[in-house]
């Protein structure tokens, strides 16, 4: 089962803020998110497991409730470079490592 | 480590030729992942295999599609015979079993059928 991001795009200044939502029908055990710039592969940002742990990376951060079998990506003080399609890829079965990817959120920071 | 490793880059081929896919992932990961990216349908899951070991195919969308994995280092993805539905980007990624590092994709092919 797929699950579903939202927005589905972010039009942001630079230095302004941006959340991305991820939600699953399936209970979770793990949730990754990616970056996709145009023309290129997805980038691996992070992994959240199961129990509400929140990452970081750099000024991007992430949490993951997994009652409500949703994640979350936050980017603070956005950046040029930010600019690109965020993927969120959940593994429900019990990390075998298989991701279904939702349909992703593109977002765009303008100078 | 030059990461994981497609060829070709770009294939243009006519409906109903064979078409190969090839992938070589990172040395020490165990396992592959086979996705396909349209616009319509985003990352869609073909294949993945476990040591070498074929372990879900269920995203395989028919009996023209099949994978191999003959070793730990080689893995190809084959159309036969193409059509036009199947022009879309193929990535290959591969991952350490259970890591906490993620996948690592190659940078894909984009396969056109005309």
């Amino acid at each position: 089962q797929q699950p579903v991001q939202s927005p589905q795009a972010v039009i942001l200044r630079e230095g302004e803020d941006a959340v991305i939502n991820c939600s699953s029908s399936k209970a979770l055990y793990s949730v990754h998110w990616y970056r996709q710039k145009h023309g290129e592969a997805p980038v691996f940002l992070m992994i959240l497991l199961k129990g509400g742990e929140q990452k970081g990376h750099e000024k991007i951060s992430a949490s993951f409730n997994e009652k409500k079998q949703q994640s979350s990506l936050y980017l603070t003080a956005s950046q040029l470079s930010y600019s690109g399609t965020y993927f969120c890829g959940t593994d429900g079965s019990g990390n075998t490592g298989k991701l279904i990817f939702g349909q992703g959120t593109t977002l765009q920071v303008k100078p | 480590d030059a990461g994981v490793i497609q060829s070709p880059r770009h294939e243009v081929t006519e409906m109903g030729q064979e078409v190969t896919l090839r992938c070589k992932p990172i040395s020490g990961h165990n396992s592959l992942f086979w996705y396909r990216q349209t616009m319509m349908r985003g990352l869609e899951l073909l294949i993945y295999f476990n040591n070498n070991v074929p372990i879900d195919d269920s995203g395989m969308p028919e009996d023209r599609f099949s994978a191999k994995m003959p070793n730990a280092s080689f893995s190809t993805l084959k159309i036969q015979p193409s059509e036009p539905r199947d022009s879309a980007v193929y990535f290959c990624a591969s991952s350490l079993e259970g890591s906490f590092g993620g996948y690592t994709f190659g940078s894909g092919t984009r396969l056109t059928v005309v």
